[in-house]
């Protein structure tokens, strides 16, 4: 089954605890993508990657980190985390052939005390 | 002013309702158009594209584009509790493969 998984679903954490979110895609897409998405706000891009060791800063990069080592994976890394960054993290991909088509994750719930 | 602006709603519906969301937006290289369907607690899911103007019909769905207005639209016919979700336009172009997302729009579909 084509899909994008996140681990972890739901996490709880405390300010300045290292953490890293893990996306992996099935699909051999070249392109994904992290969000993040608050009440009122939307969807806000924090990172994209358009493939193997090629990432590049969405609208909110700051206080996240990626890599994209494996055209599969691209882990969000939180070095420092802190409480304005408690929010709901989807990754997603897509391939950069054909449609528009985004692939969603089933996202991340994230809360820093 | 955002790039593309989308009501956040709430929009409460009797079942068998028609419904309209909207977006629009100001970049005129736009030229790919989609809206996607978000459950509360899931990822969003493609339900509706289209490529510069015109209509889109899929069943009780209709996506609709007027580019000259820089304002898109879908419509559910026989609106569903089912269809009670957060419907998200989004767009790209212009050579960008990266979308452009409205904030979404929740609609609550009641029996």
């Amino acid at each position: 089954e084509a899909q994008v998984t996140q681990n972890p679903r739901y996490l709880i954490t405390v300010t300045g605890k290292k953490l890293t979110v893990t996306c992996s895609q099935n699909m051999n897409h070249e392109y994904m993508s992290w969000y993040r998405q608050d009440p009122g706000l939307g969807l806000r891009q924090i990172y994209y990657s358009m493939n193997v060791e090629v990432t590049d800063k969405g609208d909110v990069p700051e206080g996240y980190k990626v890599s994209r080592k494996e055209k599969r994976n691209f882990p969000l890394i939180l070095e420092s985390p802190s409480p304005n960054q408690t929010s709901l993290y989807f990754c997603a991909s897509r391939g950069l052939a054909g449609g528009h088509e985004q692939f969603f994750g089933p996202g991340t719930r994230l809360t820093v005390l | 002013q955002k790039e593309v602006e989308q009501d956040p709603g709430p929009l409460s519906v009797p079942e068998g309702a028609i419904v309209s969301l909207n977006c629009t937006y100001s970049n005129s290289a736009f030229q790919y158009f989609m809206w996607y369907r978000q459950y509360s607690r899931k990822g969003p899911e493609l339900l509706m594209y289209t490529y510069s103007s015109g209509n889109k019909e899929d069943g009780r769905f209709t996506a609709q584009v007027d580019k000259s207005s820089k304002y898109i639209s879908l419509f559910i016919r026989d609106s569903q509790p089912s269809d009670s979700a957060t419907y998200l336009c989004a767009m790209s172009g212009g050579g960008s493969y990266i979308p452009t997302f409205g904030r979404g729009t929740s609609l609550i579909v009641h029996p």
